[in-house]
């Protein structure tokens, strides 16, 4: 299994540019999940996936959107990039419900992240 | 979704045990104990959860108090590949979605 993989590694954008930073996953998982993590800062929920054709909002979703048309891949869109915009993404995965103790169903898998600088 | 309170930093010897602690004092019924942590430029990697119980595994122990409003990572012998940002996250399984809050965590330092 490739886990959960995270495309472009690094991204120059210049402000009111739009991009798609895309996420993959291989562990047929139903959850989906993108977070963003500023410098010194924990991790904030942008947007969310139940399953294919169910996407929800987190903490922090203005000036993202999402879609989920397969289970394996859940693509996060810039719309018109800005400067606050400049972070580290992390795309997550894990089977979805009510997993209780056993490790392998509560698991949630990150990727690598990718590294947005917004200019 | 209730909130959790860990010391921003913690600092250990290389092969002592490390108790990395997490103040949860709204918990619910309902809420699992999550540990996650972050190794410098990756993202964040699961370690362990419970309920009420203690919990080991390979990578470390998780003791819960009694009254469930605080809990203790152990990590029983700290290597310098423990040194990472912790994160004490409460998830609510009432919910059924696996969204997890996280916080400002601890920043573990291990000396060699």
């Amino acid at each position: 299994n490739a886990g959960v993989t995270q495309t472009p590694k690094f991204q120059v954008l210049k402000t009111g540019q739009s991009m798609t930073l895309q996420c993959a996953q291989d562990m047929n998982h139903e959850y989906m999940s993108w977070y963003r993590q500023d410098p010194g800062m924990g991790l904030r929920l942008i947007h969310y996936s139940v399953g294919a054709g169910i996407t929800d909002q987190g903490e922090v979703p203005n000036g993202y959107n999402v879609s989920r048309s397969t289970t394996e891949d859940f693509p996060l869109r810039l719309l018109s990039a800005a400067p606050s915009q400049t972070s580290v993404y992390f795309c997550a995965s894990s089977f979805s419900g009510l997993a209780g103790l056993r490790a392998e169903k509560e698991t949630q898998y990150f990727g690598p992240g990718t590294r947005l600088l917004v200019l | 979704d209730a909130k959790t309170t860990q010391p921003n930093s913690m600092e250990s010897n290389e092969e002592e045990p490390v108790h990395l602690p997490c103040n949860h004092s709204t918990i619910s019924g309902t809420d699992y104990i999550h540990w996650y942590r972050q190794l410098p430029s990756q993202g964040p990697e699961y370690v362990i959860h419970g309920l009420t119980s203690n919990v080991n595994n390979r990578m470390a122990s998780l003791a819960i108090a009694e009254d469930r409003k605080s809990s203790t990572l152990i990590l029983h012998r700290a290597t310098l590949r423990d040194a990472a940002v912790y994160y004490c996250i409460l998830r609510d399984v009432g919910r059924g979605a696996q969204k997890l809050v996280f916080g400002q965590g601890t920043r573990l330092t291990i000396n060699p």
